[in-house]
């Protein structure tokens, strides 16, 4: 089946700095990608769709400017936290689509993110 | 319209036990109905899936009952597993025009030894 790949699978920064997710699709081109956030004991959210070469779509409530998406390329997106801070503490997955093979929506390993 | 309804929020099962996670939607364009187990701290992974031209699918221990009339599916997990303990969620999407899924809330599953 389709695989993602997602790095880190957890970061520790400091308040005030950013960070950088990356999510690959490995043996399918992705045009479209989807970012969630997930809280301890609760449900995907779905923060942004990101198109490649477009811009990304976010989600009512999500900051643009603090979730940086770019979709440079047909296996690669990446999620930049700007200015991080404590409360921006979350599990973040992204999740793609190999429409090709008709695989459904394939999510990554997730990325643990701790604001110190 | 866009939610998916999913129930019980916990659920405790002795091994052998078949666990039903229920699912109902309102939007009648959803055209894909996927379930994903998620383990902690990993992310949701594909367990089985259903469109709505058929009523049942079964994969390995995995079935799926769909009712269209009802906008209602549900999950069956058959002789469970303590291995099986893991958070499962239900999902929906208009595959079709490529849309996101909408998930449920999830169901957090404990299968005692």
């Amino acid at each position: 089946g389709a695989v993602v790949s997602q790095h880190p699978s957890w970061v520790i920064c400091k308040s005030g700095t950013s960070v950088k997710i990356e999510c690959r699709s490995l043996d399918f081109q992705a045009t479209t990608m989807f970012w969630y956030r997930q809280f301890p004991k609760q449900s995907l959210m779905l923060m942004a769709t990101s198109n490649e070469g477009s811009k990304a779509t976010y989600e009512q409530g999500v900051e643009k400017d603090k979730f940086l998406i770019n979709h440079a390329s047909l296996t690669l997106s990446t999620l930049t936290v700007t200015s991080a801070h404590p409360e921006d503490s979350s599990f973040y997955i992204c999740s793609a689509r190999d429409t090709e093979r008709n695989y459904g929506y394939t999510f990554g390993s997730g990325t643990r993110l701790t604001v110190v | 319209q866009q939610q998916v309804k999913q129930s019980p929020q916990s659920l405790i099962v002795q091994k052998g036990g078949i666990p039903i996670i229920n699912c109902a939607y309102e939007n009648t364009a959803f055209d894909y109905f996927p379930w994903y187990q998620q383990f902690p701290g990993k992310g949701p992974a594909l367990l089985i899936a259903i469109r709505p031209d058929v009523s049942e699918k079964k994969e390995g221990r995995f079935t799926i009952s769909f009712n269209k009339s009802a906008k209602q599916f549900s999950l069956h997990i058959m002789d469970s597993q303590p291995g099986d303990s893991a958070t499962y969620f239900c999902a929906a999407s208009e595959e079709t025009s490529g849309s996101r899924l909408t998930f449920g809330e999830g169901t957090q599953l404990t299968v005692n030894p």
